[in-house]
């Protein structure tokens, strides 16, 4: 049980494109969904939360209006990329939790992101 | 937020028990003690959590003490494919949750 799914697991793009991944749970409603970047070697930075139905909470440093979140419903939350420079080329990773806080996230496989 | 710290990196052979130690010293009265386990390329993977004393499932032990500042991640008889990060995160579903630098445990044949 508890299995999220994540996609694309890897994009390549030219700069200035816009890049949607989708982050959905399998079997499980997710109350809240998290979105992680990591690069090489590092471990993972958290960059939003997001709770079904409302406004993303932006981590400090993290452009909101770069990294456009939605969580329209309780087992998809999306993360768009705009714009998308070299320099946002990271991986990035999808979390998602049920209704019990103290219940474990679960996370997507992530999705590499790489612009040219 | 708990902070936590953990080995940067520990080297084990196949089959011997290996145990990850994480010190979180400022951890709160409600918070619980979540193991998770990293492959390259690949998201985390939810391990074991536990909030006081013992707890086992089908993969690991996690060992707290009472006074719940450390907590130890027992790992029975690994297998080269155990070769991963772990990570320690503390913590409870009203705060954010944030990672620590992980331990590499590399395991030799």
């Amino acid at each position: 049980g508890a299995v999220v799914s994540q996609h694309p697991s890897r994009v390549i793009c030219k700069s200035g494109t816009s890049v949607k991944i989708e982050c959905r749970s399998l079997d499980f409603q997710a109350t809240t969904m998290f979105w992680y970047r990591q690069f090489p070697k590092q471990s993972l930075m958290l960059m939003a939360t997001s709770n079904e139905g409302s406004k993303a909470t932006y981590e400090q440093g993290v452009e909101k209006d770069k990294f456009l979140i939605n969580h329209a419903s309780l087992t998809l939350s999306t993360l768009t990329v705009t714009s998308a420079h070299p320099e946002d080329s990271s991986f990035y990773i999808c979390s998602a939790r049920g209704g019990d806080r103290n219940q474990p996230q679960h996370f997507g496989d992530g999705t590499r992101l790489s612009i040219l | 937020l708990a902070k936590t710290t953990q080995p940067i990196s520990m080297d084990s052979y196949e089959g011997q028990e290996v145990n990850i130690t994480c010190s979180h010293n400022n951890i709160a009265t409600n918070d619980y003690i979540t193991w998770y386990q990293q492959f390259p390329s690949q998201g985390p993977r939810f391990i074991i959590q536990g909030y006081k004393t013992k707890v086992t499932n089908e993969v690991a032990s996690l060992f707290i003490p009472a006074d719940r500042k450390s907590s130890t991640l027992s790992l029975p008889r690994v297998s080269l494919s155990d070769t991963a990060v772990y990570y320690c995160l503390v913590g409870n579903g009203g705060f954010k949750t944030i990672f620590g630098a992980g331990t590499r445990l590399f395991v030799k044949a």
